[in-house]
Order: structure tokens, then sequence, then C-alpha cells
């Protein structure tokens, strides 16, 4: 298994401008889960999803984040405008059965740079 | 209140030498509780869980950490430092009221030769 993808690695943008990640999750893990890592505040969730669907977006931080979760293998997280404190590294993760609390999976991250 | 508070921002070992990274915990639920290793440039990678069976947990690589309810901690262990192991640790609690998990602030660890 490849294990959770994301895409792109890196991504840099100016103020104003829309930001999409993007995640593939491990086949067969009904949950997906959205974190963002800065020095400032650690890791931090935004949103989950169990079967494609949002539990829990209260991590959020406002309404220029969206994520969506389309199908069982994609899902995207967006801001529009993006803004320099958005600045960070966004983690996708997976996990398979039993929720949160089950070991989750997670991709290697993209480090977002807004300018 | 759920929280995790790791002791140390930084620790730093000589290859050969016993690690120790201290994790203390509040909840007002029976913890679940797990540590997570981030290799630079990495995702984060479960080291063990602990979800109430036996105190001592044993992970991979050599990392065991022991649940100590009296005192509140999970600390994490390893009699022999390897080079391999310089990453960034972080002690995680399953909030059961949030159904969400809460990082601690992370320890860098640091192996020398």
């Amino acid at each position: 298994d490849a294990g959770v993808i994301q895409s792109p690695r890196h991504e840099v943008t100016e103020m104003g401008q829309e930001v999409t990640l993007r995640c593939k999750p491990i086949s067969g893990h009904d949950y997906l889960f959205w974190y963002r890592q800065t020095m400032m505040r650690g890791l931090e969730l935004l949103i989950y999803f169990n079967n494609n669907v949002p539990i829990d977006d209260s991590g959020m931080p406002e309404d220029r984040f969206s994520a969506k979760m389309p199908n069982a293998s994609f899902s995207t997280l967006k801001i529009q405008p993006s803004e320099p404190r958005d600045s960070a590294v966004y983690f996708c993760a997976s996990s398979f059965l039993g929720g949160p609390q089950n070991e989750q999976f997670f991709g290697p991250g993209t480090r977002l740079t807004v300018l | 209140a759920q929280s995790v508070t790791q002791l140390d921002s930084h620790v730093s070992v000589s290859e050969g030498t016993p690690v120790l990274l201290r994790c203390n915990y509040s909840s007002s639920y029976s913890p679940s509780l797990f540590w997570y290793v981030q290799h630079p440039n990495k995702g984060l990678q479960l080291l063990l869980k602990y979800t109430s069976a036996a105190t001592l947990v044993k992970g991979i690589n050599g990392f065991e950490a022991e649940f100590k309810k009296s005192e509140t901690s999970f600390h994490l262990t390893k009699p022999s430092a390897h080079m391999s192991d310089a990453a960034e640790y972080f002690c995680v609690l399953f909030s059961g009221g949030y159904n969400k998990l809460i990082f601690g602030a992370g320890t860098r660890l640091a192996v020398h030769p």
C-alpha cells in the first residue's frame, strides 16, 4: 500500500489566492482527518470525516477554510482567500474503524507558504 | 479538562544511552494515550498505544511507555538510543468527551555520536 498520499508537497502562493490541498487516504479506511501544524500552535485537528461525512469541523479556523470528501478515496482542503497566517504544514491522516482513537496513518504533509 | 503536557521541549542524549521523554496528562475520562514520532519532513507514525490494558506498553523500535494513573504520567523510554531515533516525539491523549486526539507540544530528541 502506498500509504496516505498528499499533493502538492509544497505550495507557495500569494495572499488572496485560492489554495487547494489534496489527500488520498489508505484504501479501506473510513476515517479521514485534516491537521495543521505550526510552531506557535503545534498540531491542531481541523476537521474529520467518517464514511465521507464531516463529523467535526470545530477546528476549522474560519469560513475561509472548507473541506470536502466527495468519495472514499479523495478529500480536499480549500483556503479562499489565503492569508500569510495560513502558512503551515497541513497533514491528512486516515484510520480504519473505531474512530479517532484508533491508529491514524499520516501523509507526508503539504507545506504551505502564503506570501 | 483534557490536556497533555510534555515536560521537555528538547532532549539530547548520546548514542547507546537511555532515553526518557516525559508526558503528563489530564483527563476527566479513562484515557487512551499514544506516542507518535515525526521524522524530519515526514508524517507522524504511531510508536505505541495505551488503552487500559497492561500499564507497560511496548512499541516499535525498542520503545516502551508506562501508564501511571497515580502520577497522571505516560513517559516514553528506550534503553539504548540509536542515531535513527533523532526525531520529534508527540504524546497524545484521546479525549472521549470530545472524540478527538489532543497533541502535546512535542519533544525534539537529538542523538549524538
